[in-house]
């Protein structure tokens, strides 16, 4: 069964440039999650999905980050414009039933604003 | 978003000792989940807790689901160099909408 996938593994941009991060769960689970790891702050939960929806997206910093869901095997974060403070770890996750359900991550996007 | 108060920040042993770190918060929470992550991987679980007192192992690992349901531990015996990496505990709640992980234990396990 494969695991969460996400791309690119790695990102090294310009500030002002649009980033786009991709996911594809784990089939069959319902839920998806988007994380940003920092020293500073830890694993922060971004935005969440059910069922292709969002439910949950007060842990958006703000107006240059957006997360769709088109269907249920594909999910994008996308920030723009790009500022250096965005450099992080970003994870998806993926569940079947919710937030008190096990979480499958994927291994991440470094990414790298300059 | 707010945390749950995960401790040690790091711990530093020797091979074949033992391990605790726990996590608190001043809320309830109905579920615990303790997860590791590996350098350059995303968090595995490695054990989940749904019931206040619940004691569960997975190998060497054994964690607990607090009376009060505002804290949670996880216990590793006899480490071994391959426990290296951070442990998270995340607290959920019943009404699905609230959910947040603790900063993070960093395990260094020397040889």
């Amino acid at each position: 069964d494969a695991g969460v996938i996400q791309s690119p593994r790695h990102e090294v941009t310009e500030m002002g440039q649009e980033v786009t991060l991709r996911c594809k769960p784990i089939s069959g689970h319902d839920y998806l999650f988007w994380y940003r790891q920092t020293m500073m702050r830890g694993l922060e939960l971004l935005i969440y999905f059910n069922n292709n929806v969002p439910i949950d997206d007060s842990g958006m910093p703000e107006d240059r980050f957006s997360a769709k869901m088109p269907n249920a095997s594909f999910s994008t974060l996308k920030i723009q414009p790009s500022e250096p403070r965005d450099s992080a770890v970003y994870f998806c996750a993926s569940s079947r039933t919710g937030l008190r359900q096990p979480q499958h991550f994927g291994d991440g996007t470094r990414l790298s604003i300059l | 978003g707010q945390q749950l108060n995960q401790s040690p920040q790091s711990m530093f042993i020797q091979e074949g000792e033992d391990v605790s770190m726990n996590c608190t918060s001043s809320s309830i929470f109905n579920t615990w989940l303790w997860y590791k992550q590996d350098p350059g991987e995303g968090p595995v679980l490695l054990i989940a807790l749904y019931k206040a007192g619940e004691l569960t192992s997975n190998g060497r690992l054994t964690a607990q689901f607090g009376i009060t349901r505002k804290d949670s531990f996880l216990n590793i015996s006899a480490s071994i160099p391959s426990d290296v990496g951070i442990y998270f505990c995340a607290g959920a709640k019943y009404n699905n909408n609230d959910m947040r992980f603790g900063a993070g234990t960093r395990l260094t396990v020397k040889p």
